[in-house]
């Protein structure tokens, strides 16, 4: 069964500061996607991986794919208020996605 | 931009009732999904939807759940005697093809009462 874990459940940075958030999966698979989440919304989707070593930017997000070490990482560079929001990484399972558990991102002055 | 629609957006049932979500996908979209994603958790796959049968569903989408496309637009999933811990928002999502995004609509907040 494939599991999907992330790090750190809850991150609160400075404006301006970089982080990395983690994607972790137990089995292999062929496509890993990044949704996005504001409270109480849908998800917006962000980014699609679909080979290893990809890398893709939009704006101040960055996330990248290593199947062999089956870790997708997402990086923060310079972060605003408007980063705010719970993110999540998903893993395609023949047709489907298997989430992680979301990391809560709040940004503060 | 196309997107993908749920109606309604919030239903409020009493346990044991039955109730219908809707949800219209993208019009030229194959795969069509339910998940659900209860308070402040994670989000589950239920059920996932192709060539008008079901291609797979989880350990959550028992008896009680079903699935339809009735008309070739709208797709509809049915809880049939509600409990409690259906309370959840209900996502319905599509894609063209499976590696592609998978866009999820806006969701129905249901609350089992």
């Amino acid at each position: 069964e494939l599991k999907v874990e992330q790090n750190p459940l809850f991150l609160s940075m400075q404006e301006g500061k970089n982080y990395t958030i983690y994607c972790n999966y137990s089995t292999t698979s062929d496509r890993l996607y990044w949704y996005r989440q504001d409270p109480g919304k849908s998800l917006e989707s962000l980014f699609v991986l679909l080979s290893n070593g990809a890398v893709k930017q939009e704006g101040r997000l960055m996330a990248s794919l290593d199947t062999k070490a089956r870790l997708s990482t997402l990086h923060i560079t310079a972060a605003v208020h408007d980063l705010s929001a719970t993110y999540f990484c998903a893993v395609g399972d023949t047709d489907k996605l298997i989430f992680g558990t979301g990391t809560r991102l709040q940004v503060f002055p | 931009e196309p997107e993908v629609t749920q109606t309604p957006s919030h239903q409020v049932t009493q346990m044991g009732q039955e109730v219908i979500l809707r949800c219209v996908p993208i019009s030229n979209h194959l795969y069509f999904y339910w998940y659900r994603q209860i308070l402040g958790q994670k989000v589950e796959f239920l059920v996932s939807f192709y060539n008008n049968e079901i291609s797979e569903k989880s350990e959550i989408f028992d008896d009680q759940f079903s699935v339809e496309r009735p008309d070739g637009s709208n797709f509809t999933l049915k809880i049939r005697s509600t409990k409690l811990e259906d309370s959840a928002m209900y996502f319905c999502a599509s894609c063209r093809y499976i590696q592609e995004t998978q866009y999820f609509g806006p969701g129905t907040r249901l609350l089992v009462l």
